[in-house]
């Protein structure tokens, strides 16, 4: 079954414990990226990546850091989680500039 | 900077009844996507529109895509229940993806 995974489904943590949610897709798509979603905003881009080895900046990156090593996987790091941060993060792949974006099912991120 | 806004942000239908969704662009691209988001859920992309003048259907919605006003629009034709949920519209600005704050949707019987 072709999907976008994403772990773990919801994470609360404390102000500065770094943390990695991971995301993978099984469909050999080239462009992946992350978002967080926060009432009101629509989803907003973090980063994407068009194939490994390759990231690039979105919308709102501050405080974030991706890696893409594998052209599977895509894991978003938050280094130094500040509150600000609690929001819903999806995670999304396509072929590159030619599909609508499959998208993970969520993780739901507190940070006290 | 690129912006996007939909309007309405909020729509209560009648069932049977007709509505438009505009999402406005603040600059130059060609390609541009529709998703659904039902509550608690994720995003399920429904329409791709890649070029000037695309019109894509699928059952009660139908997207169309005019770039050269910058203006996409998510017809519903005789709104069912079902159809209840949000409504983005995404623009691609060469690979960085900048979406509209969304429309939540009601049809009421």
């Amino acid at each position: 079954e072709a999907q976008v995974t994403q772990n773990p489904r919801y994470l609360i943590t404390v102000t500065g414990k770094k943390l990695t949610v991971t995301c993978s897709q099984n469909m050999n798509h080239e462009y992946m990226s992350w978002y967080r979603q926060d009432p009101g905003l629509g989803l907003r881009q973090i980063y994407y990546s068009m194939n490994v080895e390759v990231t690039d900046k979105g919308d709102v990156p501050e405080g974030y850091k991706v890696s893409r090593k594998e052209k599977r996987n895509f894991p978003l790091i938050l280094e130094s989680p500040s509150p600000n941060q609690t929001s819903l993060y999806f995670c999304a792949s396509s072929l590159l500039g030619r599909g609508g974006q499959f998208f993970g099912p969520g993780t739901r991120l507190t940070v006290l | 900077e690129l912006k996007v806004e939909q309007n309405p942000l909020f729509l209560s239908m009648q069932e049977g009844k007709n509505y438009t969704i505009y999402c406005n662009y603040s600059t130059t691209s060609d390609r541009l996507y529709w998703y659904r988001q039902d509550p608690g859920k994720s995003l399920e992309s429904l329409f791709v529109l890649l070029s000037n003048g695309a019109v894509k259907q699928e059952g009660r919605l139908m997207a169309s895509l005019d770039t050269k006003a910058r203006l996409s629009t998510l017809h519903i034709t005789a709104a069912v229940h079902d159809l209840s949920a949000t409504y983005f519209c995404a623009v691609d600005n060469n690979n960085d993806m900048r979406f509209g704050a969304g429309t939540r949707l009601t049809v009421k019987p």
